[in-house]
């Protein structure tokens, strides 16, 4: 069965910090990789995808993530977090015969100012 | 121009009762989700549903019934409440095989 498993839990960062979030995944086929973010009191967006090509893939707000799939692993990355970065964090994965996300358990992050 | 709208945002009720979420989408995509976020913001599929067809039901009790009367709405009722269906839930809806765009979610307190 497919899973995500993040290992961070809470990250308590300084503005201007640099930030990684670790992302593995199990899934022995093709994936499709994605991150979302949760600001507080809103619904999930979506900060980058994965689907093929360029291992390294940019998002919004100044994110980006690599896929290693010798690693099952799709890290995310931010040079220089701001205070408003806080939020929660999902890296998730679908099978591309799948449909649904399957979603790690995700990493709170918070920014001091 | 909401894309993926949910009412009611909030619902409180009381164990025994039975309660309906609606979904609808304006993005003119076939496949739409409902997700369940426990306490913890541990997210997982409930079900899914493509062009009004059910091809996903994890395993969820009985006592959640999706609906879908067509392919822009995908509600979700809920009889007999119980205080462990105490959660966020939310919709969510994409082209197969394409981002999934989800909704603002409806917190749902059993009491």
């Amino acid at each position: 069965a497919q899973s995500v498993s993040q290992h961070n839990h809470h990250v308590i960062l300084s503005e201007a910090a640099s930030l990684e979030l670790g992302c593995n995944y199990s899934y022995g086929g093709t994936v499709n990789l994605f991150w979302y973010v949760q600001y507080p009191g809103q619904h999930l967006q979506l900060l980058l995808k994965y689907f093929s090509g360029d291992p390294l893939v940019k998002g919004i707000k100044g994110f980006e993530a690599e896929f290693i799939k010798s690693k099952f692993s799709f890290n995310l990355r931010k040079p220089s977090v701001q205070w408003s970065d806080t939020a929660e964090y999902f890296c998730a994965v679908r099978g591309q015969a799948g449909t649904a996300l399957i979603f790690g358990k995700g990493t709170t992050l918070s920014v001091s100012s | 121009d909401t894309a993926v709208s949910q009412t009611p945002k909030y619902l409180v009720t009381q164990m025994g009762n039975d309660k309906s979420i609606k979904c609808e989408q304006n993005l003119g995509h076939d496949t739409m989700y409902w997700y369940k976020q426990d306490s913890k913001k541990f997210l997982k599929i409930m079900f899914s549903y493509n062009n009004k067809e059910l091809i996903i039901n994890e395993t969820v009790p009985n006592r959640f019934s999706p609906k879908s009367p067509d392919k822009a709405h995908l509600n979700l009722h809920i009889n007999s409440l119980e205080l462990g269906d105490s959660a966020v839930y939310f919709c969510a809806s994409s082209q197969p095989g394409v981002v999934q765009y989800f909704g603002p979610g409806t917190r749902l307190t059993v009491t």
